[in-house]
């Protein structure tokens, strides 16, 4: 059983399109994460949820919408896609307050061309 | 936001050999976590070893251990007995104890294990 589970796992894709980007976690944790990984390995905090409500929103720009429709589950969706949007991006979840670590998804690697 | 240092952007160690990886971070709080996570090729993220904020006591996981020295924020991670397996990037993190679980990394150590 996939404990933090995203799909697509790579996802191609044209300049200006939109996409989106699905996590499911089966842990019963409270909180959810998107972390964006760049080309030098670097984790970089997009948003955090907690509950559902939005709790971490890191400067990211507008195209990128988060969407918690239960506290199981934390979509990405991406508008009008550019170049430097390539990356892998995690999904994570963890308990809240007390909490500990983060339990990671596998990741998706988004190429933009 | 609480920020994390890893200064060690590689770091070599010879097979059976131990390796220290380096890790400081910046807070004004008194509680909080400390993780160092492990990410092979594959790319999955996978935990290392925690560390809270409140216990004095170095945390120890098999051949991996932490120097947690929390006056001078600093969280250095020691690999005994090093393997071919452990080749990979190490992360350290720093998360909030409140609400806001606010979870930051450094921006890793490449390991390579030399045989």
């Amino acid at each position: 059983d996939t404990a933090v589970s995203q799909t697509p796992k790579y996802l191609v894709t044209q300049m200006g399109n939109d996409k989106s980007i699905k996590c499911e976690q089966n842990l019963g944790h409270d909180t959810m994460y998107w972390y964006k990984q760049d080309s030098k390995k670097f984790l970089k905090i997009m948003f955090s949820y907690n509950n559902k409500e939005l709790i971490i929103n890191e400067t990211v720009p507008n195209r990128f919408s988060p969407k918690s429709p239960d506290k199981a589950h934390l979509n990405l969706h991406i508008n009008s896609l550019e170049l430097g949007d390539s990356a892998v991006y995690f999904c994570a979840s963890s308990y809240g307050q007390g909490g500990s670590e983060a339990f990671f998804g596998q990741g998706t690697r988004l190429t933009v061309v | 936001a609480q920020t994390v240092t890893q200064s060690q952007p590689e770091m070599s160690v010879q097979e059976a050999e131990t390796v220290t990886l380096s890790c400081t971070y910046d807070t004004s709080e008194s509680d909080y976590y400390l993780f160092w996570y492990k990410q092979p090729p594959s790319r999955q993220m996978i935990l290392v070893i925690r560390q809270e904020a409140y216990k004095q006591q170095n945390a120890t996981e098999n051949r991996f251990s932490v120097n947690f020295q929390k006056a001078a924020k600093s969280f250095s991670l020691k690999i005994s007995d090093s393997q071919l397996g452990d080749a990979a990037m190490y992360f350290c993190a720093y998360r909030t104890f409140d609400n806001n679980n606010d979870m930051r990394f450094g921006a890793g150590t490449r390991l390579t294990v030399k045989p």
